[in-house]
């Protein structure tokens, strides 16, 4: 039982770098979901998807770029990182919307 | 964005007794979901509502969703130590987005 699955698990990247978060479920999901925690807070959505080649802006997507190109894999890129990058990033997918949504275990992300 | 107010912000509780906590919105929600997150791990699903008025156990985790659909509540019972972590509520309106709440961070004493 895989669920969601995301790597890597930590990064350091250097002001400016850019890297690529991955992110695959294996439930056959329609949805999918990344989400940013900073400490003390709770979750913001960055970008979803409601299925392959279809993604559309959440509450804090400056910064970030997504892609669907098949229904398991939703990866998101940091094209230029800054320091308020710095935060813990979660995958997640739904059946459909406003269903209960299943997530991966994060990423560590430090932009230093 | 959406602000849902999620209180307590913390708890200390003795083993055995029962913890209730809270989430209310300025919206009117169609989903109330209760997590729980522990260190260095994702939020796991306890418990999902879709319906005002509705109560779900999960265990001794109750969950209601508020008749006014703008609110939602959350109970266990006799607390363990392994109950210890930081729960989140999330709802949602539009149905494309959660909306997570700042998180109740619950210490169980022994």
């Amino acid at each position: 039982n895989a669920g969601v699955t995301q790597t890597p698990k930590f990064r350091i990247l250097k002001i400016g770098q850019s890297m690529t978060l991955q992110c695959t479920q294996d439930m056959n999901h329609n949805y999918m979901y990344w989400y940013r925690q900073d400490p003390g807070m709770g979750l913001k959505l960055i970008y979803y998807s409601v299925g392959a080649g279809i993604t559309d802006k959440g509450e804090v997507p400056n910064g970030y770029n997504v892609s669907r190109s098949t229904t398991e894999d939703f990866p998101l890129r940091l094209e230029l990182a800054a320091p308020s990058q710095t935060s813990v990033y979660f995958c997640a997918s739904s059946r459909i919307g406003g269903e209960k949504l299943f997530f991966g275990s994060g990423t560590q992300l430090s932009v230093l | 964005g959406q602000q849902l107010n999620q209180s307590p912000q913390s708890m200390f509780i003795q083993e055995g007794e029962d913890v209730s906590m809270n989430c209310t919105s300025s919206s009117i929600f169609n989903t109330w979901l209760w997590y729980k997150q522990e260190p260095g791990e994702g939020p796991v699903l306890l418990i999902a509502l879709y319906k005002a008025g509705e109560l779900t156990s999960n265990g001794r985790l109750t969950a209601q969703f508020g008749i006014t659909r703008k609110d939602s509540f959350l109970n266990i019972s006799a607390s363990i130590p392994s109950d210890v972590g930081i729960y989140f509520c999330a709802g949602d309106y539009t149905g494309n987005q959660f909306y997570f709440g700042t998180g109740t961070s619950l210490t169980v004493i022994p």
